[in-house]
């Protein structure tokens, strides 16, 4: 049973250009959120996506946006890249919007900004 | 404003000895504590959780320690072993509002043979 697969592991970006981040959720899950992980720093959440729509949202500007594909999968999108928006972005997917249930990380996508 | 405050940043047990992390919350609507372990390059991953509606959990050489009144949650890892070596992260989210989580900023945790 696969787990919570993220792609790719490893990304370098210009400052100023655009990066997409792929997630596939558990086997099971129907819901995924994002979190980003700065060096030496516990996981901040940015966002949640259910039903397609995102449910919630963390402290971030707008140039974080997501999406939610009918199969559950989702990607996160950052535009106009800043040095400061380097680091691990963890996907972690979980049954339903509500509670805890099986809440489960990958492994995240290490993304530098140079 | 840091939810979630976790102390101490670094420690350094013997092999055999109990490491102790602490966590502190501010949201008295908190209803879940989870406590992940992180290795390097890899995502976090669930280690022990509980409710407030109960004081302890144990699980083998896990056990959180759980204060309502104070606000405050503690893991303990008994026997602990070079393995365990890792980053440890307390978390707390209010489940019936969706499962957003708050993580402290996270204990590495070195574990002398």
């Amino acid at each position: 049973d696969a787990g919570v697969t993220q792609s790719p592991t490893h990304l370098i970006k210009t400052r100023g250009q655009q990066v997409t981040l792929r997630c596939s959720p558990k086997s099971g899950h129907d819901t995924v959120s994002w979190y980003q992980q700065a060096l030496g720093q516990g996981p901040q959440f940015i966002f949640q996506y259910y039903e397609e729509e995102e449910r919630q949202r963390g402290n971030f500007p707008d140039r974080f946006s997501g999406h939610q594909f009918p199969n559950y999968s989702s990607e996160l999108n950052v535009n106009a890249l800043l040095l400061g928006d380097s680091a691990l972005y963890l996907c972690a997917s979980s049954l339903g919007p509500m509670g805890a249930r099986g809440y489960t990380f990958g492994s995240g996508t290490r993304l530098t900004v140079v | 404003q840091q939810q979630v405050k976790q102390s101490p940043q670094s420690l350094i047990v013997q092999k055999g000895g109990i490491s102790i992390i602490n966590c502190a919350y501010e949201n008295t609507a908190f209803d879940y504590f989870p406590w992940y372990q992180q290795f390097p390059g890899k995502g976090p991953a669930l280690l022990i959780a509980i409710r407030p509606d109960v004081s302890e959990k144990k699980e083998g050489r896990f056990t959180i320690s759980f204060n309502k009144s104070a606000k405050q949650f503690s893991l303990h890892i008994m026997d602990s072993q070079p393995g365990d070596s890792a980053t440890y992260f307390c978390a707390a989210s209010l489940s019936n509002t969706g499962n957003q989580f708050y993580f402290g900023t996270g204990t590495s945790l070195t574990v002398i043979p």
